[in-house]
């Protein structure tokens, strides 16, 4: 059964570095082809993309949001991790992980973290 | 960036009924080598993280119920609901996983009348 909870710091005011935490079952980073990536979704808005790394540790980033982002992985405790540095009230949003494989969509994703940006 | 366009914004239908949805990619998501389509949809229910529905465009995935049905290629592309159940009260989104970034449509909101 393949499951995926993120985790976070709920709220963090403007300039600062966000830290989420991807913590999987069921799947490893460590098999050829399987990746994870992170997608975010303000409230009451659309899905974005922002990066994912995969079990070779090649990774891709949102050209629209590269210079902020760094996306690293823990195979042997089943984690994935994103950065978002110099934060605003822009990426106030839900924040979620999700399985990936090569050539295909993600399929199992994660509950989603609430993240509040705000002074 | 694959731009992806989904209409209408919003639809309201009456349990039992029919309803399609369009979603147009501004780039062909058919690569030639396979003759597959790099298009999926996701159903979105209030509260809850996307749930991936159809896959290759028209391959429903394991358990999603035969009224979900995929269709088109190139660049243009539709989900239609059978016969719409109020459980069914979701937003659709539809996305291409031709090439990073992968991108999705704005969604379509299903109301139930």
């Amino acid at each position: 059964q393949v499951t995926l909870k993120e985790s976070g710091p709920g709220i963090l005011q403007p300039s600062q570095t966000l830290s989420l935490t991807c913590t999987f079952s069921g799947f490893s980073l460590s098999t050829y082809g399987m990746g994870v990536g992170w997608i975010r979704q303000p409230s009451g808005k659309g899905l974005e993309w922002l990066a994912n790394i995969w079990w070779d540790d090649d990774k891709y980033y949102n050209p629209s949001l590269k210079n902020r982002l760094t996306i690293s992985k823990d195979t042997s405790n089943n984690q994935a991790f994103l950065k978002i540095t110099n934060v605003d009230t822009a990426d106030t949003a839900t924040y979620y992980c999700a399985r990936i494989e090569g050539g295909s969509p993600p399929d199992y994703w994660g509950q989603g973290v609430m993240v509040t940006v705000s002074s | 960036d694959i731009v992806m366009t989904q209409t209408p914004s919003s639809q309201a239908v009456s349990a039992g009924e029919k309803v399609t949805m369009s979603c147009k990619s501004s780039q062909s998501l058919l690569y030639n080598e396979n003759k597959k389509n790099y298009l999926a949809w996701y159903q979105q229910k209030p509260g809850q993280s996307p749930k991936l529905l159809i896959y290759w465009a028209s391959t429903r995935e394991s358990g999603v119920p035969d009224r979900f049905i995929g269709s088109g290629s190139g660049t243009d592309f539709t989900l239609t609901i059978s016969s719409v159940q109020a459980e069914d009260l979701a937003v659709y989104y539809c996305q291409q996983y031709y090439n990073f970034p992968l991108t999705f449509g704005s969604g379509t909101k299903l109301e139930i009348k």
